[in-house]
């Protein structure tokens, strides 16, 4: 399986932009790459996920490189309760997906 | 969102003792998961259904079984609990057809005394 990774932390300001990196250099063409969060005490929640181009929904942007060794997730407007740690994951959508959870980055905001 | 639902949240049991929990869902999704959490460790899938009564091993299936016998139900029953079983579990599903891949439960806390 293909190996993500990922800062250990992060630390932003509220209602700041956050940006959160993901390597993934030995991603394959069917990889699709997805992002979820654990906010405390919760299980984790998907975020959002894309193949190869940019994607925006209502809780963030993934950008994605072109090679899509790389991507990052953007929050844009930083509040209190988005902090979580935050997993990329490689998955192929065919079958049962057996997700890879890494350690995640770790992200405080601060008031 | 009550698409899936596990039981019990939290249970204290003692060494030596079977314990079963619960994952049950709503959404008729075919693919169903067992995970543990632990500090250190992150998520490790244990167990994994692909259809009803067809399940597999995942990563630390020892001293774990399962059953699916419904759609909606994925048991996990720890046969003998050890103190290294003292971990969160957390259920998910998915379905190919949803790309947002999984949705997990809000877990169940285990201490084995």
């Amino acid at each position: 399986d293909a190996k993500t990774t990922q800062p250990n932390s992060m630390e932003s300001n509220e209602e700041e932009p956050v940006h959160l990196p993901c390597n993934h250099s030995t991603i394959s063409g069917t990889d699709y790459i997805h992002w979820y969060r654990q906010l405390p005490s919760q299980g984790p929640e998907y975020v959002i996920h894309g193949l190869t181009s940019n994607v925006n929904n209502r809780m963030a942007s993934l950008a994605i490189a072109e090679d899509r060794k790389s991507s990052t997730l953007i929050l844009h407007r930083a509040t209190l309760r988005d902090a979580a740690v935050y997993y990329c994951i490689l998955s192929r959508i065919q079958g049962a997906q057996k997700l890879v959870f890494g350690q995640g980055t770790r992200l405080t905001i601060n008031p | 969102d009550a698409g899936i639902t596990q039981s019990p949240r939290h249970k204290v049991t003692e060494t030596g003792t079977p314990v079963t929990l619960r994952c049950h869902q709503t959404e008729n999704h075919r693919y169903m998961y067992w995970y543990r959490q632990d500090p250190g460790h992150g998520l490790r899938l244990i167990h994994y259904s692909y259809g009803v009564k067809d399940t597999d091993k995942g990563e630390v299936s020892d001293g774990y079984s399962v059953s699916r016998s419904k759609t909606e139900d994925f048991l996990l029953t720890l046969e003998s609990a050890t103190s290294s079983q003292t971990s969160v579990y957390f259920c998910a599903i998915s379905e190919w057809t949803d790309l947002r891949g999984y949705t997990f439960g809000s877990g169940t806390r285990l201490t084995v005394v």
